[in-house]
């Protein structure tokens, strides 16, 4: 079947340090992948997205690549901020499957002055 | 993106009661999912909400307990039928925009259910 495995949290980190949160997946075909984030008290925000091998999403200084021979779409951040304290999201999702979103179990993170 | 409108934002139900959670769209989509976020949870999904026809519903989740409908293709409702505290959670919908190959998910911003 198709999961997602995310590291665990919480993350705590100071500002300005540099933010990695793993994400590796195991599905049956050529899955899209994604990061989402919840801010504290909200629904989830799309963050980035990468739609095949080598793609590189970014947004909000954040980015992760597609690497299908590591089955792994880490995020990343060189230097984070305070409003970036969050639940991290990593999921898949395929054609043919429904196109349903498979989540991990989100990362938190805390950045603290 | 689509925009999408969920009611109510949060409730506090007596167990044994049913909630009717509503998402509205401001366009088109066509897929429109039902999700539950338990507390620390991640999120799960509940079942595909089908325009017109009966929803598709995940393993452990079932029409009785979660009666799906959507009556076109900007409207769906959840309802949350003889709750019990076990049911206090998150409730997301999430849709798929038409023409949008890149398969981008919207969320709504969510329904806090809490059940006493």
């Amino acid at each position: 079947g198709n999961s997602v495995t995310q590291m665990e949290g919480p993350v705590t980190l100071s500002e300005e340090a540099f933010l990695t949160i793993n994400c590796t997946y195991t599905a049956t075909g050529y899955p899209s992948l994604f990061w989402y984030v919840q801010y504290p008290g909200e629904g989830l925000q799309l963050l980035l997205k990468a739609t095949k091998a080598d793609d590189k999403g970014s947004n909000k200084g954040f980015e992760a690549t597609y690497r299908k021979e590591t089955t792994s779409f880490h995020l990343e951040k060189g230097s984070v901020q305070v409003s970036d304290s969050a639940v991290y999201f990593c999921a898949l999702s395929l054609r043919g499957g429904g196109n349903k979103l498979t989540f991990g179990t989100g990362t938190q993170l805390k950045v603290e002055l | 993106s689509a925009v999408i409108s969920q009611k109510p934002s949060r409730d506090i139900c007596q167990r044994g009661t049913s909630l009717t959670i509503q998402c509205q769209v401001d366009s088109q989509v066509t897929m429109m999912f039902w999700y539950r976020q338990q507390p620390g949870q991640s999120l799960t999904l509940i079942a595909t909400a089908n325009q017109g026809s009966e929803a598709t519903y995940e393993s452990g989740f079932v029409i009785d307990k979660f009666p799906i409908s959507r009556p076109n293709l900007t409207f769906s409702t959840l309802t949350v039928s003889n709750m019990s505290p076990e049911d206090s959670s998150i409730y997301l919908c999430s849709v798929v925009a038409v023409g949008d190959s890149t398969l981008g998910y919207t969320f709504g911003s969510g329904t806090r259910l809490t059940v006493v």
